[in-house]
Formats: structure tokens, C-alpha cells, sequence
């Protein structure tokens, strides 16, 4: 089955910088890619996906990118606030229910 | 947030009871999941549902049944509880396969 990679598996950013968290994955054939946001206590929600037809993908602040030849997909995250300090989890699906997540990324952003 | 409840919330069992986790949407959306979140981990999938009386096993299956009678309803049991499934247990809904998943609120089980 689909193996998915996640590094660091903490961060700390200042406020105001860049944060980049990035997996990698084992199934050529996945080709859809979230990432979920989990704040302290509280249940994991989608911010962005990304699917296997397309490179980037932007949403204000965040952007995700893909490398399918590479297997590895990252989430960017600009001009971070202290609100962006969460749980950040990538996963990876082959068009199947079997999602696999990674262990999560730990973001701090220190004001 | 997606109609999503989960019950109980928190529950404290002890070694070799039954114990039932509800989850109840109100989107009727075909695909339910049950995940299970562990520190180191991240989710892992225990069983999940494409339709009613449709149900498949996932990555950590073992230790765990699921029923799925209707379609707002899916149920996970530890027919046995074990130390090794304190966890934090995770519902989830989605409308389509490789689509988003709305998780619900988590169940909080401590087996002693």
C-alpha cells in the first residue's frame, strides 16, 4: 500500500516568515494530494489539495506543489501568523478510499 | 462545519470490554471512515463505508468491526478492548472517493 513521508516533524517559524513542510510518497499511481490542518483539541480541516494533472496550486498564503517524477509534494506557507500554528498532516490517495496521511508537522510561529 | 457527530466523546473502559463508537452524519454522503489518531502517526484508517451494508477494511483493521445500516450511521466496535487501541478516534464523511474528508469532533477512548 501507499507510504507517505512527512518531514520536519516540528517547525519553528517567526512571524511573518516562510514555512515549507514536505512528503513524499511511494504509490506512482496516487494522484490526490490534501493537506488538513489540526489545531490544538480540535478536529483536522482540508486548506488545500492538489491533483495529479497540476504542478501548483495557490490560496492566498498557502500554495502546494507537486513533483510527480520526484514523488514528493510540499506545502508553503507565506508571511505566517501565530494563527498558522497547528498540526499540518499531507496525505495521499490513488482515487481509492484508502487515504494515507503522514505523522504531521508540528508549526510554531513564534510572534 | 459538515453534519457530523460522533458519541461518545471520552470513554474509559477496561481490558477485554465491548465498546461501540458512533458516528452520525446528517449530509448524507455515501463514504464514512473511521480513523484512528496516535502521536508519531498521524490518521490511520481502521475501516471505512461506500454505501450502506458496504464496508472494507483499511490499514489498521485488525481488533475492529464496523456496521453500517443506514446511511447516516456508522458503527465501531472493539468487540475486545485492548491497551493498544487507546487512541483518539476519528469519523469522517466525504461525497466522493479521493475527495475531501469532513472529520468529526473525535472520541477520546482510554483502555485500561
Amino acid at each position: 500500500g501507499e507510504n507517505v513521508e512527512q518531514h520536519p516533524s516540528t517547525l519553528s517559524v517567526q512571524e511573518g516568515d516562510s514555512a515549507v513542510i514536505k512528503c513524499t510518497y511511494s504509490d506512482s499511481a496516487s494522484n490526490y494530494f490534501p493537506w488538513y490542518k489540526q489545531e490544538l483539541g480540535k478536529r483536522p480541516q482540508l486548506i488545500i489539495d492538489i491533483r495529479s494533472n497540476v504542478g501548483e496550486k495557490k490560496d492566498q498564503r498557502i500554495a502546494v506543489t507537486l513533483n510527480k517524477t520526484a514523488k514528493h509534494f510540499s506545502l508553503h506557507i507565506t508571511e505566517t501568523q501565530p494563527e498558522d500554528s497547528a498540526v499540518y498532516f499531507c496525505a495521499a490517495s490513488n482515487n481509492n478510499n484508502d487515504m494515507r496521511f503522514g505523522a504531521g508537522t508540528r508549526l510554531t510561529v513564534k510572534p | 462545519d459538515a453534519g457530523i457527530t460522533q458519541s461518545p466523546r471520552h470513554k474509559v473502559t477496561e481490558t477485554g470490554t465491548p465498546v461501540t463508537l458512533r458516528c452520525h452524519q446528517t449530509e448524507n454522503h455515501r463514504y464514512m471512515y473511521w480513523y484512528r489518531q496516535d502521536p508519531g502517526h498521524g490518521l490511520r484508517l481502521i475501516h471505512y463505508s461506500y454505501g450502506v451494508k458496504d464496508t472494507d477494511k483499511g490499514e489498521v483493521s485488525d481488533g475492529y468491526s464496523v456496521s453500517r445500516s443506514k446511511t447516516e450511521d456508522f458503527l465501531l466496535t472493539l468487540e475486545s478492548a485492548t491497551s493498544s487501541q487507546t487512541s483518539v478516534y476519528f469519523c469522517a464523511i466525504s461525497e466522493r472517493e479521493a475527495g475531501e474528508l469532513f472529520f468529526g469532533e473525535g472520541s477520546r477512548l482510554t483502555v485500561l
